[in-house]
């Protein structure tokens, strides 16, 4: 059984830093890319960032670009989000998933862990 | 950004048809996927590369589309689709999602 267990929210002041993990299970994490997705207090979802199988190769929309940092360790079966520089825009839910076979989607999510960043 | 439109909310009967559709500002390919999103929980995966039904989910659901239009079919609605569903593109960077379609059931 596929799991995805995500850590590391909390309350934190703007312009401070933050570090989410993602514990995977239940399949050869090695094997797939990884992806963040975060969903604001009652909005839609956002994708934040996604890493490749070997964790050579990360991408950001410009709206955390040069602030978050996606890494994996795949001997501890392992995603992060660094996250830099904090705003109040930046509050919001923050889902780990696991990509499809075919990559470009995401076909299982973790229960999330909440960011809220305020003074 | 490739922008996503969807209909805010629909409401419909069960046992009825539904299709919930998600028109993209520029062309995506068939690189379209949905999600279903029940309230407090995580999003779901349904329907990946335009048309392709995800491992379990119930053949009710089905998608369809190429380019620019795109749609989520459920025949028939069951009461436990009452749910916001997300369509999202990953043919044009940043990936991108629709504002959500909200289900309600009468």
């Amino acid at each position: 059984e596929v799991q995805l267990v995500e850590t590391g929210g909390g309350l934190v002041q703007p312009g401070r830093s933050l570090k989410l993990s993602c514990v995977a299970s239940g399949f050869t994490f090695s094997s797939y890319w990884m992806y963040w997705i975060r969903q604001a207090p009652g909005k839609g979802l956002e994708w934040v960032s996604s890493i490749n199988t070997d964790g050579g190769s990360t991408y950001y929309p410009d709206s955390v670009k040069g602030r978050f940092t996606i890494s994996r360790d795949n001997a501890e079966n392992t995603v992060y989000l660094q996250m830099n520089s904090l705003r109040s825009e930046d509050t919001a839910t923050y889902y780990c998933a696991k990509g499809g076979s075919y990559v470009w989607y995401f076909d299982f999510w973790g229960p999330g862990t909440m960011v809220t960043v305020s003074s | 950004d490739t922008v996503l439109t969807q209909s805010p909310a629909l409401a419909v009967s069960p046992g009825e048809r539904v299709t919930i559709s998600c028109r993209a500002s520029e062309s995506v390919s068939t690189l379209m996927h949905w999600y279903q999103q029940k309230p407090g929980q995580q999003p779901t995966l349904l329907i990946y590369l335009a048309s392709n039904l995800e491992s379990g989910v119930p053949a009710r659901f089905s998608g369809s589309g190429s380019g620019t239009d795109f749609t989520l079919t459920i025949d028939p609605v069951e009461a436990d689709d009452t749910a916001t569903y997300y369509c999202q593109q990953s043919w044009n960077d940043p990936w991108t999602f629709g504002g959500g379609t909200k289900l309600e059931l009468k």
